[in-house]
């Protein structure tokens, strides 16, 4: 079985301020591949990034950066001066190698406050 | 390219009706998934299928129905609506190069009402 868990429900920050959205997961595979995605107020769900498991190398685009820790199975994601336009739901998710069934952790809902 | 479409947007049942939400891609994607957001529960897996002919139960499979006849459509079936499929439904689907699986593309999305 495999689990994706995201303990923070909901963050509030001042804009400028930087922000760490926790992901936990948990599988039995050794092959397996991690994502991100968000989902603004209009409701689309928009992919950010997908790690797989052999590649642990950490990862920055522009304000984004994400930190992928096999050896306490994490996967977070920090956004560097947040802007009010980072203001969404943002969900981590666990694809097993070779398998469709994805698991999506609840959300974070991230909140930046001009 | 389209992406991932959906039809209806919006959708209002009573119970025991029944429907289908369609789905559609051209992006000529292997598979395709099924599911639905709830407040709080995140994306449950309803169904998913890795190719025309092919289709397999997520996590909350019960009072659902799927087909893949084409590559491109993947339309879900609601056979007697009932309260508790008041939701909204996402499809998506997603590519394999060399066996390694892609991110998912979705749907914008159909919000389902269930009276």
């Amino acid at each position: 079985a495999q689990k994706v868990t995201q303990a923070q429900t909901e963050i509030s920050v001042v804009e400028k301020e930087d922000v760490t959205l926790d992901c936990v997961y948990e599988t039995r595979d050794t092959t397996y591949y991690l994502f991100w995605y968000k989902q603004p107020p209009s409701g689309e769900l928009v992919f950010l990034i997908r790690r797989n498991s052999f590649d642990e190398q950490n990862e920055i685009s522009g304000r984004y950066s994400w930190n992928f820790q096999k050896s306490t199975s994490s996967f977070n994601f920090t956004i560097t001066a947040s802007q009010v336009v980072d203001s969404a739901v943002y969900f981590c998710a666990l694809r097993p190698g070779g398998y469709q069934k994805v698991t999506f952790g609840t959300g974070t809902k991230l909140q930046v406050i001009p | 390219n389209a992406g991932v479409t959906q039809t209806p947007k919006f959708q209002v049942l009573k119970t025991g009706q029944s429907m289908t939400l369609q789905c559609a891609q051209d992006m000529n994607h292997e598979y395709m998934s099924w599911y639905r957001q709830d407040p709080g529960m995140g994306l449950r897996l309803i169904h998913y299928s890795v190719g025309a002919g092919i289709t397999d139960q997520g996590e909350v499979p019960n009072g659902y129905n799927v087909s893949r006849s084409t590559t491109e459509d993947f339309p879900l079936r609601l056979l007697s609506a009932a309260p508790s499929q008041t939701s909204v439904y996402f499809c998506a689907s997603s590519y394999s190069t060399s066996g390694a699986l892609g991110e998912q593309f979705f749907g914008p999305g159909t919000r389902l009402t269930v009276l």
